[in-house]
């Protein structure tokens, strides 16, 4: 068991560029999550996935993003013509998905985005 | 809607005092409740959960106790070291695929 995995850890770029994450979820492991936490804030739902199937999706999350988890291994989560205020720590977590109300989400180390 | 809220931050303690972080909870149902903690320069890990009322959850010295009758899932340690230091977050899950988190609470516990 290696964990959640996330790449890159740090991105840095220039508002109205596209950005791009992925997220490695725990083997075995069905559902996929995002979220995304602001400075001295608790992190906030975005999406999540049933092994290929995008189920919810937040009202945070605007048309300039878009997340897919093909094949329901691994996901991504892109955005669109980047700005300011998406600079944020974008977390991605996993869980079986099997255990209804019990089920348990295991966390990343998460993408830090700055946009300048 | 569902939401969490936590007693602000931070709160500092020598160390080996007794630790308090009050989480209260609104939600339908009967919602799962957790307890993540977040270390410096780290990811969200898991502290402990329970899943129905009167369930104790607890490691590493830590415990909560889920209390249906004042929606309260209050987090405690009898003996705080240095490297409790960090911030807690406590959660819960009702239906659908998401968490809700509190706003977090910063520890820091001094020598």
């Amino acid at each position: 068991d290696t964990g959640v995995s996330q790449d890159p850890r740090h991105k840095i770029t220039k508002r109205g560029q596209n950005v791009t994450f992925r997220c490695d979820p725990i083997s075995e492991h069905n559902r996929l999550y995002w979220y995304r936490q602001t400075l001295g804030q608790g992190p906030e739902f975005l999406t999540y996935f049933q092994n290929e199937a995008q189920l919810e999706k937040s009202r945070l999350l605007s048309d300039r993003f878009s997340a897919e988890r093909p094949k329901g291994s691994f996901s991504t989560l892109e955005i669109q013509r980047t700005e300011q205020g998406d600079s944020a720590m974008y977390l991605c977590a996993s869980s079986h998905g099997t255990s209804g109300r019990t089920d348990t989400q295991y966390f990343g180390p998460g993408t830090r985005l700055t946009v300048l | 809607g569902d939401s969490v809220t936590q007693m602000e931050g931070p709160v500092t303690l020598s160390e080996e005092a007794f630790l308090t972080i009050n989480c209260t909870y609104t939600a339908t149902g009967y919602p799962s409740l957790f307890w993540y903690v977040q270390y410096p320069g780290e990811g969200l890990q898991l502290l402990l959960k329970a899943t129905k009322a009167d369930d104790k959850g607890s490691n590493k010295g830590f415990e909560a106790t889920y209390r249906k009758e004042t929606t309260s899932f209050h987090l405690e340690k009898g003996s705080v070291q240095v490297s409790d230091s960090a911030v807690y977050f406590c959660a819960l899950y009702n239906q659908g695929g998401k968490l809700i988190f509190g706003q977090g609470t910063e520890l820091s516990v001094k020598p």
